[in-house]
């Protein structure tokens, strides 16, 4: 079926860092892939997304591109900051309709 | 606009009590959805809305109700609460019926069965 495997956190990074978390999926159809966030005690955000192979999603200086050879689709960002702090969950849509599959998520923490 | 709200933030319940989580969302959306999020588990579905009027199960479907009141509204019921159901949980909105369409949450109602 329908799954999102992301790399386990936490990960810790000291500001202007480079950051980069691990996102694969699995290749059943052609799937749009999404990041979102979450900052801690609120809900989920979109922060970027992708619709189709080769696309890249960038918002807040973060980066993903839709690469379908790997199945994958890396979260990077050049230099993080403190207010970066937060979980970070892989999703992909899930055939038919609007349904989405979630990864387990990575926390993110970002220390001065 | 509030974009979507969920009452209560926290509760305790004690095994066996019932109570209903509210949500309402105030963008037109016709899908909502039900998620709980439990550590290392990501989020997973427990019902969603396609419309007003429709609802369906999702992953983890056991021991809860859905209602979708109306277009704006849909609740979750917790009959017969178990400690495996403490739990954060989350309902979201859409506006789109397609896969690549934006979900919208809430800030969570965090539930503890003892």
């Amino acid at each position: 079926g329908d799954s999102v495997t992301q790399m386990e956190g936490p990960v810790t990074l000291s500001e202007e860092a480079f950051l980069t978390i691990n996102c694969t999926y699995t290749a059943t159809g052609y799937p749009s892939l999404f990041w979102y966030v979450q900052y801690p005690g609120e809900g989920l955000q979109l922060l970027l997304k992708a619709t189709k192979a080769d696309d890249k999603g960038s918002n807040k200086g973060f980066e993903a591109t839709y690469r379908k050879e790997t199945t994958s689709f890396h979260l990077e960002k050049g230099s993080v900051q403190v207010s970066d702090s937060a979980v970070y969950f892989c999703a992909r849509g899930r055939g038919g309709g609007n349904k989405l599959t979630f990864g387990t998520g990575t926390q993110l923490k970002v220390e001065l | 606009n509030a974009g979507v709200t969920q009452t209560p933030k926290f509760q305790v319940l004690k095994t066996g009590q019932s109570m209903t989580l509210q949500c309402a969302q105030d963008m037109n959306h016709n899908s909502m959805y039900w998620y709980r999020q439990d550590p290392g588990m990501g989020l997973r579905l427990i019902y969603y809305s396609a419309s007003e009027g429709t609802t369906d199960k999702g992953e983890v479907p056991n021991g809860y109700n859905v209602s979708r009141l109306n277009k704006r509204e849909f609740s979750l019921r917790l009959e017969s609460a178990a400690p495996s159901q403490t739990s954060v949980y989350f309902c979201a909105s859409n506006g789109g019926t397609a896969s690549t369409d934006t979900q919208y949450f809430g800030p969570g109602t965090r539930l503890t069965v003892l």
